[in-house]
């Protein structure tokens, strides 16, 4: 089965940018959309077709693919921006999530 | 505004079924594909199932095919998921997702409903 791979864990400083990367066999093919959760609280969606920022979201969030790699970045990491992070694609009709990273900004 | 509301979970044995409903407003719900995703507690997240905007195409994760069932009344502005012979695993939050423009991202979610499957 397709899966994609995450970092488990990445830490910034305020101010700093933060990079989490996914890879997975068929990302140079396929899209793929990233998720902030918050905790307690439901998925948000923060960039989708790999680059595409939904309204709402702000400029500091980013997002990139080369290869088998897409990559969130996130510039000027705030406070507010500590949550987990999954990116997501497809393949035949499915959807196939990453593990998650969780992002600390200390 | 664009509004996504889950309701249906709960506390059920193994071997049984439970119905969850996500009631859709603030957007035109018959134009839209739509996803369940579920978090088990302390996990990731794991897409459930997915329904294309007329119902005409539906896909499902490998852990429920043949035991989900994902449905939707446009009419109603609500999606179903059918779930039956429930097993430990399957305990999490169940999420409905609205799919964007581009399908398979889902660009709103509802609040989440709890399943809890224990005996």
């Amino acid at each position: 089965s397709y899966e994609l791979s995450q970092p488990p864990s990445v830490s910034v400083s305020p101010g700093q940018t933060a990079s989490i990367t996914c890879s997975g066999g068929k990302l140079g093919d396929k899209y793929a959309s990233w998720y902030q959760q918050k905790a307690g609280q439901s998925p948000v969606s923060v960039i989708y077709q790999d680059t595409k920022r939904p309204s709402g979201i702000p400029e500091r969030f980013s997002g990139s693919s080369s290869g088998n790699t897409a990559t969130l970045t996130i510039s000027g990491t705030q406070a507010m921006d500590e949550a987990d992070y999954f990116c997501q694609s497809w393949d035949s009709g499915t959807v196939v999530f990453g593990g998650g990273t969780k992002l600390t900004v200390l | 505004q664009v509004q996504l509301v889950e309701s249906g979970g709960g506390v059920v044995q193994p071997g049984r079924s439970l119905r969850l409903s996500c009631a859709a407003s603030g957007f035109t719900f018959r134009n839209y594909a739509m996803h369940w995703v579920r978090q088990a507690p302390g996990r990731g997240l794991e897409w459930v199932a997915l329904i294309w905007y007329d119902g005409g195409n539906k896909y499902y994760a490998e852990s429920v095919k043949g035991r989900f069932t994902i449905s939707r009344d446009n009419s109603k502005n609500t999606l179903y998921l059918q779930m039956n012979s429930l097993r430990a695993e399957d305990t999490a939050v169940y999420y409905c997702a609205k799919g964007g423009e581009w399908v398979y991202n889902m660009d709103v979610w509802g609040q989440g409903t709890t399943v809890t499957v224990t005996s």
